[in-house]
């Protein structure tokens, strides 16, 4: 059965950091480009951050762009999200989903996770 | 960026009847599309990839149509366990971005 867990989640002050980290079982992760969606309280789905299989090459938006780093390990099965300067704004569920194709980094978005909850407040 | 407009917000549907969710982009994606069902609680499954395949698992009741800047979910007839939040998402560019989506409640 394939399963996707992150965790790291929980609250943080304002310009705090916080780190994410996803695995996975059922199917090799370091096989595939991943990415970090999010989902603030309420809303929809916002792409945040996309890694390629061997990690050369990281993709993010330009919300979270010099605050937020995507990294993976790839001989541990691991990928994780780096926040720093976090601002209200940041509060959400951070979903871990991975691209179903080898060698493709922009796609659908296949295996998801239950998500970790960040929020942000003083 | 490439905007995704879902239309409409809520569809009022009874069980049984048939269901069409709209998606346009502000400037072509091609067939890079896809979309969502997300349930309360839980997080979102993929139906639909390249506008038109369904995934693995999904029903044959879902359908995908539409290349460019248009797009249609069609329910062909609509279960219980269909009532949820859609949404599409383009990745023909970057940053990908997903439309606002449709929540399908039950009339």
């Amino acid at each position: 059965e394939v399963q996707v867990l992150e965790s790291g989640g929980g609250l943080v002050q304002p310009g705090g950091s916080l780190r994410l980290s996803c695995a996975a079982s059922g199917f090799s992760l370091n096989t595939y480009a991943v990415s970090w969606v999010r989902q603030a309280p309420g809303k929809g789905l916002e792409w945040v951050s996309t890694i390629s299989d061997g990690g050369d090459s990281t993709y993010y938006a330009d919300s979270v762009r010099g605050r937020f780093t995507i990294s993976r390990d790839n001989s541990k099965n691991l990928l994780y999200l780096e926040m720093n300067s976090l601002r209200a704004g940041d509060t959400a569920v951070y979903y871990c989903t991975n691209v179903p194709h080898i060698g493709v980094i922009r796609g659908p978005k296949h295996y998801w996770g239950q998500g970790t909850l960040v929020t942000v407040s003083s | 960026e490439i905007v995704m407009t879902q239309s409409p917000a809520t569809l009022s549907v009874s069980p049984g009847e048939r269901a069409t969710l709209s998606c346009r982009a502000s400037q072509s994606v091609s067939s890079n599309l896809a979309w969502y069902q997300q349930k309360p609680g839980q997080a979102p499954r993929i139906l639909i990839y390249r506008a038109s395949n369904r995934a693995t698992g999904i029903p044959a009741r879902f359908s995908g149509s539409g290349s460019g800047t248009e797009f249609t979910l069609t329910i062909s007839s609509l279960q219980s366990e269909d009532f949820a939040v859609y949404y599409c998402q383009q990745y023909e560019n970057w940053p990908e971005t997903f439309g606002q989506g449709t929540k399908v409640e039950i009339k």
